[in-house]
């Protein structure tokens, strides 16, 4: 089945303790973005990424790093994070701007 | 820099009613548009996309959106909603060519009572 998985689904996490969430797709899909969506803002880009080793800025990349070593799998790190990056994340692919993006389940993160 | 504009933040309806969501972006240049829905506690899903050709595009379970050049929208209808409607739909835009920044509305929460 064609899909983008994220991992871990919900995450509590206390201030500054390094995390990860882990996103793979199986479409072999080029494109690949991070979103979080938090309530009356809608959806807004974190970090994209064009191919493998090629990743750019979205409108809200502070306190984000992200890599892109291999085409299937696209990791958001947190380094130390916030309470404000309390929110739900969604990582997606797409072959192409045209093409629409397929979205994971979200990760929903908590920072105390 | 694009951007998206869902003026309808909250519409209840009750089922058999039609719909139509509005949505307008702003951008100089050709575009690409979408429209996700995400039912209560799920990921976003594609329902129709538009990307050139006939302006009118038919999506998943029922809905159609009609591209409109000259007033830069996008509107997402439907002829008779059901209760399983009940979700919230994001309009989205991204400059046609190669890979374009993807930007999405602040979304329409859509409530059907049956």
């Amino acid at each position: 089945e064609a899909q983008v998985t994220q991992n871990p689904r919900y995450l509590i996490t206390v201030t500054g303790k390094k995390l990860t969430v882990t996103c793979s797709q199986n479409m072999n899909h080029e494109y690949m973005s991070w979103y979080r969506q938090d309530p009356g803002l809608g959806l807004r880009q974190i970090y994209y990424s064009m191919n493998v080793e090629v990743t750019d800025k979205g409108d809200v990349p502070e306190g984000y790093k992200v890599s892109r070593k291999e085409k299937r799998n696209f990791p958001l790190i947190l380094e130390s994070p916030s309470p404000n990056q309390t929110s739900l994340y969604f990582c997606a692919s797409s072959l192409g701007s045209a093409g629409g993006y397929t979205f994971g389940s979200g990760t929903r993160l908590t920072v105390v | 820099a694009q951007s998206v504009s869902q003026h309808n933040h909250h519409v209840i309806l009750s089922e058999a009613a039609s719909l139509e969501l509005g949505c307008n972006y702003s951008y100089g240049g050709t575009v690409n548009l979408f429209w996700y829905v995400q039912y209560p506690g799920q990921h976003l899903q594609l329902l129709l996309k538009y990307f050139s050709g006939d302006p009118l595009v038919k999506g998943i379970k029922g809905f159609e959106a009609e591209f409109i050049k000259s007033k830069f929208s996008f509107n997402l209808r439907k002829p008779s909603v059901q209760w399983s409607d009940t979700a919230e739909y994001f309009c989205a835009v991204s400059p046609s060519g190669g890979y374009q920044k993807v930007t999405f509305g602040t979304g329409t929460k859509l409530q059907v009572i049956p």
